[in-house]
């Protein structure tokens, strides 16, 4: 079964705006995962971001954590129009990985 | 980063036949694997937890007899979908947890076209 939600569920943005997808989840957490994929295509790991962290950065991409909420924030700044693909969150707790509905982003050029 | 290889990337088979979809870890040892299934448009779905040198635990709704699974080595896990039919058809991800990491780490997909 799926552990949560993603909203919004799409998303269409012109290149260089912001984009920000949202996850919330139901269980408690060892870590949160952001990941993309592109259509038809593998998973490609994005960031992780620890129970115990409430941000985290890599590049474009900002991750936010808020436990008492069960929900988390990925932020992609400057869009591309390669960053046009589905991003999912997982939430992974005690060896146990679960994926949440998914955004479906498109980055018009 | 720690690799996990499927395998076969795409397969396309007959109706009321088996097909079976490798996924190994390629530069570590995987106690634990795990098996997804995505159709198109969706999220990935868990099937079942594969323990090596034990019976996977499966998720309810997954037909235990239909996806056979099999963990017999530390960098090797099986899936087979027996008797496979139409609505088989679907992208089947396989993924590796390398233990203490808190991270797992995906194979590229098998998409399996069953005419």
């Amino acid at each position: 079964s799926q552990q949560g939600e993603e909203d919004p569920q799409a998303l269409s943005i012109q290149e260089g705006e912001n984009a920000t997808m949202n996850c919330s989840y139901k269980t408690s957490i060892n870590n949160l995962q952001w990941y993309r994929q592109n259509s038809g295509r593998g998973l490609v790991h994005l960031i992780l971001i620890r129970s115990n962290e409430r941000e985290k950065h890599s590049g474009r991409l900002r991750v936010t954590l808020d436990t008492s909420k069960k929900s988390s924030s990925l932020l992609i700044t400057a869009s591309r129009a390669a960053d046009t693909a589905s991003y999912f969150c997982a939430t992974y707790n005690n060896n146990d990985m679960r994926f949440g509905a998914g955004t479906r982003l498109t980055v018009k050029p | 980063g720690a690799v996990v290889s499927q395998h076969p990337s795409r397969v396309i088979c007959k109706s009321g036949t088996s097909v079976k979809i490798e996924c190994r870890s390629l530069d570590f040892q995987a106690t634990t694997m795990f098996w997804y299934r995505q159709f198109p448009k969706q999220s990935l779905m868990l099937m079942a937890t594969s323990n090596e040198g034990s019976k996977a635990t499966y998720e309810q709704g997954v037909e235990k007899d239909k996806f056979l699974i099999n963990h017999a080595s530390l960098t090797l896990s099986t899936l087979t979908v027996t008797s496979a039919h139409p609505e088989d058809s679907s992208f089947y991800i396989c993924s590796a947890s390398l233990a203490g990491s808190g991270e797992l780490f995906f194979g590229e997909g098998s998409r399996l076209t069953v005419l």
